[in-house]
């Protein structure tokens, strides 16, 4: 139940300012926080934004999160060649009574 | 440090079962909410089910319901999810995940293990 919509690709080159985006609905992102995982291949999910913009410890500054309506964006500045990653948005939705994904996007490091 | 260590994923076939566990350590298990959540191969990731800190609540995915059934057990530090009538649509990688907040079941989720495969084929 995949209803959080982001951008399949996103890129950038080294340095660069590259953001995602996340679209979703009232139900989930208009009245819940959002949280964002950073995927390696072969690994499991990290957590890198809790509560739409609070950074846990030990991810760099360079990751930063906002929310406004129904929508929320993950920034990534300074990008490095380690930001390489597939990104997913998430959060609770109400009307499901369970958490929705985006469908992830791809980000690329020119 | 909090560990989860999942099990139990194998070959399965169109309408059977399987049963799949959690090993918790590192952090009070008893407090948090717990989740199951996959990933099926190439594919993005997808939310299944979800027990709250003290077996209260139980919530699932529409695609898994009435199929799932989560469970835990506190004494043993242990997360089970029960796959019944499984389709090869159940194929995929399920990941055990802690809640990231005590007594919550919608505060997101932060440590994750490193997952179990479940492959349904005939």
């Amino acid at each position: 139940q995949s209803v959080l919509t982001q951008p399949p690709s996103a890129s950038g080159t080294p340095g660069q300012r590259v953001t995602v985006s996340c679209s979703g609905s009232s139900s989930n992102i208009g009245s819940n926080y959002v949280y964002w995982y950073q995927q390696f291949p072969g690994a499991a999910p990290k957590l890198l934004i809790d509560r739409n913009n609070q950074r846990p410890s030990g991810v760099p500054d360079r990751f930063s999160g906002s929310k406004s309506g129904t929508s929320a964006s993950l920034a990534i500045s300074g990008l490095r060649s380690e930001d390489e990653a597939v990104y997913y948005c998430a959060a609770w939705d109400d009307s499901l009574r369970g958490y929705v994904f985006g469908t992830g996007t791809k980000v690329t490091v020119l | 440090e909090v560990q989860l260590v999942e099990s139990g994923g194998v070959v399965a076939q169109p309408g059977g079962s399987l049963r799949l566990s959690c090993a918790a350590s590192g952090f009070t298990f008893g407090d948090y909410t717990m989740h199951w959540i996959r990933q099926a191969p190439g594919k993005g990731l997808e939310w299944v089910s979800l027990i709250s800190w003290n077996s209260g609540r139980a919530y699932y995915a529409d695609s898994v319901k009435g199929r799932l059934t989560i469970s835990r057990d506190n004494s043993k530090n242990s997360l089970i999810l029960q796959m019944n009538s499984l389709t090869t649509e159940d194929t995929a990688l399920y990941y055990c995940a802690k809640d990231i907040r005590t007594y919550s079941w919608y505060s997101g989720f932060d440590s994750w293990g490193q997952g179990t495969l479940v492959t349904v084929s005939s």
